[in-house]
């Protein structure tokens, strides 16, 4: 597609229940990132994709969080047992390998009640 | 590790006003630097950049040069617009998966 995709753009969940946010990059990205961005912050690094390499997870808070990206494309972002401060704006962005420009996709705004 | 500083906002300025947001970095090689805006409801897009020492990035007015001396990528405009309104991010990155950025400062611009 033309640039990158997040869906669903907005989601409300109850605390306690499994939300599963999607990214679909650039075509022909190499690399992809998921970032957190809580309210009042800056970008907080999740994961990192590059190819068929093993992902960069340093990022992830907690075990309750995992992502996958399915034939080095579409990527999945998975909270389990949600809960309220798992409530932020979840970022997804592609990158072109030997291209250090990141192009991000408008989010999904994640409420947990 | 690698970081990003970047001064902290609000900024608010009015109309025709001289912007600097500054943004300082540590890092152990020699990485490309970034200046990202989010304008409200949007998701975050490249202003600017700077891949070595002494280059500067220009974009929409804003010129950001990259010091090694000092460590520093501050971004300026000579005079800001209401639509200038958005929060901008400094970011460097030192290769592929290294993609790190400051805390973000919004910046308000008033008629």
């Amino acid at each position: 597609g033309a640039g990158v995709s997040q869906s669903p753009s907005n989601k409300v969940t109850e605390k306690g229940k499994d939300v599963e946010l999607r990214c679909d990059p650039i075509s022909g990205h190499t690399a992809l990132y998921w970032y957190r961005q809580s309210l009042g912050q800056g970008l907080e690094f999740l994961i990192y994709f590059q190819g068929n390499s093993a992902p960069d997870k340093s990022g992830l808070p907690s075990d309750r969080f995992s992502a996958e990206r399915t034939g080095g494309s579409v990527s999945t972002l998975t909270i389990q047992r949600t809960q309220q401060e798992d409530s932020a704006v979840y970022l997804c962005a592609s990158e072109d390998r030997g291209n250090t420009e990141a192009f991000f996709g408008q989010g999904t705004r994640l409420t947990v009640v | 590790g690698d970081s990003v500083t970047q001064m902290e906002g609000p900024v608010t300025l009015s109309e025709e006003a001289f912007l600097t947001i500054n943004c300082t970095y540590t890092a152990t090689g020699y990485p490309s630097l970034f200046w990202y805006v989010q304008y409200p409801g949007e998701g975050l897009q490249l202003l600017l950049k700077a891949t070595k020492a002494d280059d500067k990035g220009s974009n929409k007015g804003f010129e950001a040069t990259y010091r090694k001396e000092t460590t520093s990528f501050h971004l300026e405009k000579g005079s800001v617009q209401v639509s200038d309104s958005a929060v901008y991010f400094c970011a460097l990155s030192e290769g592929p998966g290294d993609m790190r950025f400051g805390a973000g400062t919004r910046l308000t611009v008033k008629p």
